[in-house]
C-alpha cells in the first residue's frame, strides 16, 4: 500500500509562531484532506485540497500532486491551534479514508 | 445545519458484552463510515455504507458489523468485546459521490 511520512511528528511552538507540516506519498493520492482533532478527539476538517492551494484565515494548504506531498501552514498560531494534525486519504478508488500518523502540535502562551 | 451526531457521547461495558453506537449524517448525506481510533494513533477505517448497501469493509473481525437505515443513519454493532475494542468509535458522513467527508465528535468506548 502507499506509504506516507507525516512530518514533524512533534512541534512545541510559541503563541504567534508560524509553523509548516508535511506529508509525504509513496505513490499518488485521491481526495486528499488535512484535519485537525483537538484535545476532546473531536475531527474537525481544514481543508479537502487534491490539488493545489487553498486559504482559510490563519491556515493555507498546499498539494503538489505530481511530487506526491502536502503542506499545512499555520501562521500566527493561538494555543486552540494546539492538537493532532491529520493528512487522510481515499484508498482503493473508494470512500475509505487511510491517515497518516499525525502531528502533534503543542502552543505555548 | 446540524453537522455529524453521534450516541452515546461515553459507553463502559464489560468484556463479553454486545455494544451498539449509533451515527446521524448531515442532512442531505447518503454515505456514512465508520472509523476506531485508539490511543496514540489515527483513526481507522472498519465500513462504508452507502444507500443502505455495504461499500467497504476494513480489516476488522466478524464481531464487528453495521447497518444503514432508510432516514440514512447507521449503526455500529461489536459482540463479544475484548479489551482492545476500548477506542474511539468515529462516524465520517458524506454525499457518496467522493468528495470532502465529514466527522462526529466520536463515542469512546471503556471496556473493563
Amino acid at each position: 500500500g502507499i506509504q506516507v511520512e507525516q512530518s514533524p511528528p512533534d512541534l512545541i511552538l510559541q503563541e504567534g509562531a508560524n509553523s509548516t507540516l508535511r506529508c509525504n506519498f509513496s505513490d499518488s493520492v485521491n481526495n486528499l484532506q488535512w484535519f485537525h482533532q483537538n484535545p476532546w478527539g473531536q475531527l474537525i476538517n481544514l481543508f479537502y485540497i487534491p490539488s493545489g492551494t487553498k486559504q482559510n484565515g490563519r491556515l493555507s494548504a498546499t498539494t503538489v500532486a505530481t511530487e506526491r506531498y502536502s503542506l499545512l501552514y499555520i501562521s500566527s498560531s493561538q494555543t486552540t491551534d494546539s492538537g493532532v494534525y491529520f493528512c487522510a486519504w481515499e484508498a482503493d478508488g473508494s470512500e475509505k479514508l487511510v491517515f497518516g500518523k499525525g502531528t502533534k502540535l503543542t502552543v505555548n502562551p | 445545519d446540524a453537522g455529524v451526531t453521534q450516541s452515546p457521547t461515553h459507553l463502559i461495558k464489560t468484556r463479553g458484552q454486545h455494544v451498539t453506537l449509533r451515527c446521524s449524517p448531515i442532512s442531505g448525506h447518503k454515505s456514512v463510515s465508520w472509523y476506531q481510533q485508539v490511543l496514540g494513533q489515527g483513526p481507522q477505517f472498519i465500513f462504508q455504507y452507502y444507500e443502505k448497501e455495504e461499500r467497504g469493509r476494513g480489516n476488522f473481525p466478524d464481531r464487528f458489523s453495521a447497518r444503514q437505515f432508510p432516514n440514512y443513519s447507521s449503526e455500529l454493532n461489536v459482540n463479544a468485546l475484548l479489551l482492545g475494542d476500548s477506542a474511539l468509535y468515529l462516524c465520517a458522513s458524506s454525499t457518496g459521490e467522493g468528495y470532502e467527508q465529514y466527522f462526529g465528535p466520536g463515542t469512546r468506548l471503556t471496556v473493563t
